[in-house]
């Protein structure tokens, strides 16, 4: 079956300018998870969704991200402003649930470059 | 705020040599561990997991790892590496009912002909 997909799989922005990040999970997949990692760093979390809520944003760096989700379906990540230590490669992952047991399957990611 | 700590950044072994990547991780709680990998040009996929029960779990491709308590550690083994098992490995650990994951640096692992 189709897994999880996002696009673009690359981006080159210019300092200053937004940009948005789409992650499409597994059919069913209740929650929703967003990572980025940096040129030598460990995934680092983002946020999560549970249906289309966002209970912890923690995770985000700076009121420049926002993330939203349409139902159990498509996510968004948007950075507005993006600034050059943004650049990193933006990973999505959905799983069944919340439960820890609920394996986490990732998508290929979106590299993202601000110049 | 709870890490996990991968100590071997790049591991170089020659075909059939043993292999142990190590992994320590902060958190005192609730213990959801997990092993990672990355082949090259490929998603990140599930090695292996370890909630409770044995501490020796036994993942796809021939790795187990062993959970010792008293270490904080989660280190990953496999008895004979192959060429194909060159690749990037990321520990993590799940927290809070949110299951969010928290990684380590990875380990990237070169196996040689």
């Amino acid at each position: 079956g189709a897994g999880v997909s996002q696009s673009p799989s690359n981006k080159v922005t210019e300092k200053g300018k937004d940009v948005e990040l789409r992650c499409d999970p597994i059919s069913g997949h209740t929650a929703l998870y967003w990572y980025r990692q940096r040129l030598g760093q460990g995934l680092e979390f983002l946020i999560y969704f549970q249906g289309n809520s966002a209970p912890d944003k923690s995770g985000l760096p700076s009121d420049r991200f926002s993330a939203e989700r349409t139902g159990e379906s498509v996510s968004t990540l948007t950075i507005q402003r993006t600034q050059q230590e943004d650049s990193a490669v933006y990973l999505c992952a959905s799983s069944l649930g919340l439960n820890p047991t609920y394996e986490q399957y990732f998508g290929p990611g979106t590299r993202l470059t601000v110049t | 705020a709870q890490s996990v700590s991968q100590h071997n950044h790049h591991v170089i072994l020659s075909e059939a040599a043993s292999l142990e990547l190590g992994c320590n991780y902060s958190y005192g709680g609730t213990v959801n561990l997990f092993w990672y990998v990355q082949y090259p040009g490929q998603h990140l996929q599930l090695l292996l997991k370890y909630f409770s029960g044995d501490p020796l779990v036994k993942g796809i491709k021939g790795f187990e790892a062993e959970f010792i308590k008293s270490k904080f550690s989660f280190n990953l083994r496999k008895p004979s590496v192959q060429w194909s098992d060159t690749a990037e490995y990321f520990c993590a650990h799940a927290t809070g009912t949110a299951s969010k994951l928290t990684f380590g640096t990875g380990t990237r692992l070169q196996v040689t002909l």
